[in-house]
């Protein structure tokens, strides 16, 4: 199983609510990333994880609340968001690499299409 | 800064030709390197990849080569299929940052049948 799953697939959500993103995988990844993508944007970074510790944040606002409940899970959420967040948002995972040796590549999940109102 | 580029927003080729993707970079402790497919609506695909210490990487169709003098990599198709059509990004991350992947800005392949 090589798969990434993300929910919801569409979000359209107003400027003072509260939502949630979510992520599952079940590849035994240790490590696992939010990322955000504009139109015609490469993705950019915005959290890593890795064995459930927050291990990398982008300055991301902190309108943006990741949570690692466990291995398998990843969770954001999202609270007084701008129409300027919305955007793709991509969830991925991997092995972790160790500082010295191989990296290792990504699965991503298909992605939530957020609007802001 | 743009620390991983791709020059070419879009590239058009006919099937069964060759589609030559490229990638430049300027940080040089970037030493591991991706390509990813991306279709309309769905997430990257992890396509293949290549550490510093080598200059080609081979699987199936397709092909990467590094250049690392020229902090330069490029992608080869061959033969190019209708399917291939899609956004092709580059990556790079360094030793020490492991966890942290650069992308590129995309190339936009379309492959002619």
């Amino acid at each position: 199983d090589t798969e990434v799953t993300q929910t919801p697939k569409h979000l359209v959500m107003g400027m003072t609510n509260k939502k949630s993103l979510k992520c599952e995988q079940h590849m035994g990844h240790r490590a696992m990333y939010w990322y955000k993508q504009k139109a015609k944007k490469p993705p950019e970074l915005m959290f890593v994880y890795s064995y459930e510790k927050l291990s990398i944040n982008e300055s991301v606002p902190s309108r943006f609340s990741p949570e690692c409940p466990n291995s398998s899970l990843l969770n954001l959420h999202l609270h007084a968001l701008q129409p300027e967040d919305s955007a793709l948002y991509l969830c991925a995972s991997s092995h972790p690499g160790a500082d010295r040796g191989p990296t290792y590549e990504q699965y991503f999940g298909p992605g939530t299409r957020l609007t802001v109102t | 800064d743009q620390q991983v580029k791709q020059n070419s927003p879009s590239l058009s080729v006919q099937e069964g030709r060759i589609s030559i993707l490229n990638c430049d970079y300027t940080n040089s402790m970037f030493d591991y390197f991706l390509w990813y497919k991306k279709y309309p609506a769905e997430g990257p695909t992890f396509l293949i990849s290549i550490s510093s210490i080598k200059d080609k990487n081979e699987d199936g169709r397709f092909t990467v080569f590094l250049n690392k003098s020229a902090k330069h990599l490029s992608l080869h198709i061959v033969p190019s299929q209708p399917g291939d059509s899609a956004v092709y990004f580059c990556a790079a991350s360094a030793v020490g940052g492991t966890y942290k992947y650069i992308f590129g800005t995309g190339t936009r392949l379309k492959v002619l049948a």
